[in-house]
This record gives C-alpha cells, sequence and structure tokens, in this order.
C-alpha cells in the first residue's frame, strides 16, 4: 500500500522568508502527484499537479519538484507571506484515488 | 455549479443513528470521490464513482457505509448505525474524467459528529 510522508508536522517562519515542505511516498508507480492547501474547517484547494512524466511545476510564488524514481517532491514557498498560513498537504495518484500525507502545518509570522 | 458542494455543512447525531450525506459535483465532471479526514490526518479514500456505479469501493470500511450516485451526478453517502468512531470530515470530490492526469476538485466537506 503506498505511503506518504510529510516533513515537518509543522513550521514557524517570519514574513519574507523562503521555505520548503518535503513529500514522500513509497511506490513510484504514480500517475501524478498534487500539492493541496487546507484551511482550518475548509476544504482543499488544490495549488500544483504534477505529472508523472514532469519534474516541476510552478504558479507564481509556489514551485512544486518531483523525483519519481527516489519518492520525493518538494514545494518550496518563495517570500511567505501569513496568508500563507494553512496546512499543506502531498498527495498521489496511482489509479483510482488520492493517498494524502498527514500535511505540514506552517505558519508566517508578521 | 461553481464548484463541487455539500450538504450539510454540519451535522450532529446520536450513536445508532442513521445519517446521509449529499455531495454535487461540478457540472459535467464524470468522476466522484469520496474521502474521510479524521483530526490531525490526511484525507482517506473511502470510494470512486465513474458515472453512476461504483469503480472503487474498497476504502469503505465496513457494511455500514454505502454510497450511491443514481443519475451520474449527485451522490449520497449513508452511514447505517453510527458509532462514536464515525466522527470525521467527509469530502466529496469531483474530476472532469477518471483520467490519469486529471486534478480532483474538493468540497468544503461536511463535519459529522457522533455523540
Amino acid at each position: 500500500k503506498q505511503e506518504v510522508t510529510q516533513i515537518p508536522a509543522a513550521l514557524s517562519v517570519p514574513e519574507g522568508e523562503n521555505l520548503v515542505l518535503n513529500c514522500s511516498f513509497t511506490d513510484s508507480a504514480i500517475y501524478n502527484l498534487q500539492w493541496f492547501r487546507q484551511d482550518p474547517g475548509k476544504g482543499l484547494t488544490s495549488l500544483l499537479l504534477i505529472q508523472s512524466s514532469q519534474r516541476e511545476q510552478t504558479s507564481g510564488r509556489l514551485n512544486a519538484s518531483l523525483d519519481k524514481s527516489s519518492g520525493r517532491s518538494t514545494l518550496y514557498i518563495a517570500a511567505s507571506q501569513p496568508g500563507d498560513s494553512a496546512t499543506y498537504l502531498c498527495a498521489v495518484f496511482p489509479g483510482n484515488q488520492f493517498y494524502f500525507g498527514t500535511g505540514t502545518s506552517l505558519t508566517v509570522i508578521p | 455549479g461553481a464548484g463541487v458542494s455539500q450538504t450539510p455543512s454540519n451535522k450532529v447525531t446520536e450513536k445508532g443513528k442513521y445519517v446521509e450525506l449529499r455531495c454535487d459535483p461540478i457540472s459535467g465532471h464524470t468522476a466522484l470521490y469520496w474521502y474521510r479526514q479524521s483530526l490531525g490526518q490526511g484525507p482517506e479514500f473511502l470510494i470512486y464513482f465513474q458515472g453512476t456505479g461504483a469503480a472503487d469501493d474498497s476504502g469503505l470500511p465496513n457494511d455500514r457505509f454505502f454510497a450511491v450516485r443514481p443519475e451520474g451526478s449527485v451522490s449520497t453517502l449513508k452511514i447505517q448505525r453510527t458509532e462514536r468512531g464515525d466522527s470525521a470530515v467527509y469530502l466529496c470530490a469531483s474530476s472532469p474524467s477518471p483520467g490519469q492526469g486529471d486534478t480532483q476538485y474538493f468540497g468544503p466537506g461536511t463535519r459529522l459528529t457522533v455523540l
């Protein structure tokens, strides 16, 4: 069974800092990997989707990379802002369902 | 519609009761997924529909859980004889097709509390 791990579980940084969130997965047979954001009491918002044939995707201040062979992905957030505070979830899609990590809770301090 | 909607947003029930949770996917999306998220955890897969049929129900925890999608659009997750351990946020997601390249769009979830 696919297992997804996210490190760190929680992270607190001052505003303006660049940061990296890590995701690892045990089975490299995936079609894609997706990063989501979840605000307290809310659903999930898709941030970036990386197909298995791709190495990275960028959207604004966000950049996600994928190394399928080593089972790793990183989400890089540049120039963090207080509005970035949320839980970030990584999920891999081997076929019929997403397997999620437990998330990294990010707090950006003004 | 503008996005995936779920009703109710909150449901409080007593142990042993029956509940129904509704999901309205984005119009035209053929694939629909149900997930369950417990506090401090990532969502866990329950069931996936392609059209009207359940293509994969391997995540349903036991036979108290059942889901339908009779017309290939709205889906209802049904839980019989609820238990306190069923308390969680139930998330629904839809995607345009079952293709492996599609993103899933999530609803806001239904928070179920079983007393």
